[in-house]
């Protein structure tokens, strides 16, 4: 059974730019989530994914943005990148419709924002 | 507002003994909690869980209590073993699996 992969490990962005995260879920699982972990802090929620739709999100503006694709991979993309967007990034895998399963992470994405 | 909160940041344990990692939260709506740690450089891994018609379930070394009328949930774990040393986080959802963090406590269990 094939885990929850991210991709990159880490990335150095400039205030400003865009940037594009990718996540693989589980096998099996039909629902993504993303997180954002700031340093010393828990995971914050920014949005879920199902059959390629939205269906949650977060207290986090219109600048993150994502996607699921039929193979049930996820992007989160973030523009205009501002320093406090430094963080961890973190992708869950679930199966849908199964209640009260939890969720299933990557290692995350280690962005930092200069 | 902080709806999940682990009030200690750090606890230190003895190898063997029992550790007691603490959380409290503050929405009624939450009804399925969950226990996840973490080591550098990995995501947050899933420990135990509890639905909030139970009061305690247990998984070898690892017990969740659930008080609702106090919002208190604690993990027990025994004996603590070196290997668990990391941050434990607490986490909560209620429709929709959509968790809410506490902030984490690191726990190290010395040799």
């Amino acid at each position: 059974e094939t885990g929850v992969t991210q991709s990159p490990t880490h990335l150095i962005k400039t205030r400003g730019q865009q940037v594009t995260l990718r996540c693989s879920s589980q096998s099996g699982h039909n629902t993504v989530s993303w997180y954002q972990q700031a340093l010393g802090q828990g995971p914050q929620f920014i949005f879920q994914y199902y059959r390629e739709e939205e269906n949650g999100r977060g207290n986090f503006p219109p600048r993150f943005s994502g996607l699921q694709f039929p193979n049930y991979s996820s992007e989160l993309n973030v523009n205009a990148l501002e320093l406090d967007d430094s963080a961890l990034y973190l992708c869950a895998s679930s199966p849908q419709g199964v209640y009260n399963s939890p969720l299933h992470f990557g290692n995350g994405t280690r962005l930092t924002v200069t | 507002d902080q709806q999940v909160k682990q009030n200690s940041p750090s606890l230190s344990v003895q190898e063997g003994r029992i550790s007691i990692l603490n959380c409290d939260y503050t929405n009624s709506m939450f009804d399925y909690f969950l226990w996840y740690k973490k080591y550098p450089a990995e995501g947050p891994t899933f420990l135990i869980s509890i639905s909030s018609i139970k009061d305690k379930n247990e998984d070898g070394r690892f017990t969740v209590f659930l008080n609702k009328s106090a919002k208190h949930l604690s993990l027990h774990i025994v004996p603590s073993q070196p290997g668990d040393s990391a941050v434990y986080f607490c986490a909560a959802s209620g429709a929709g699996n959509m968790l809410t963090f506490g902030g984490g406590t690191r726990l190290m269990v010395k040799p």
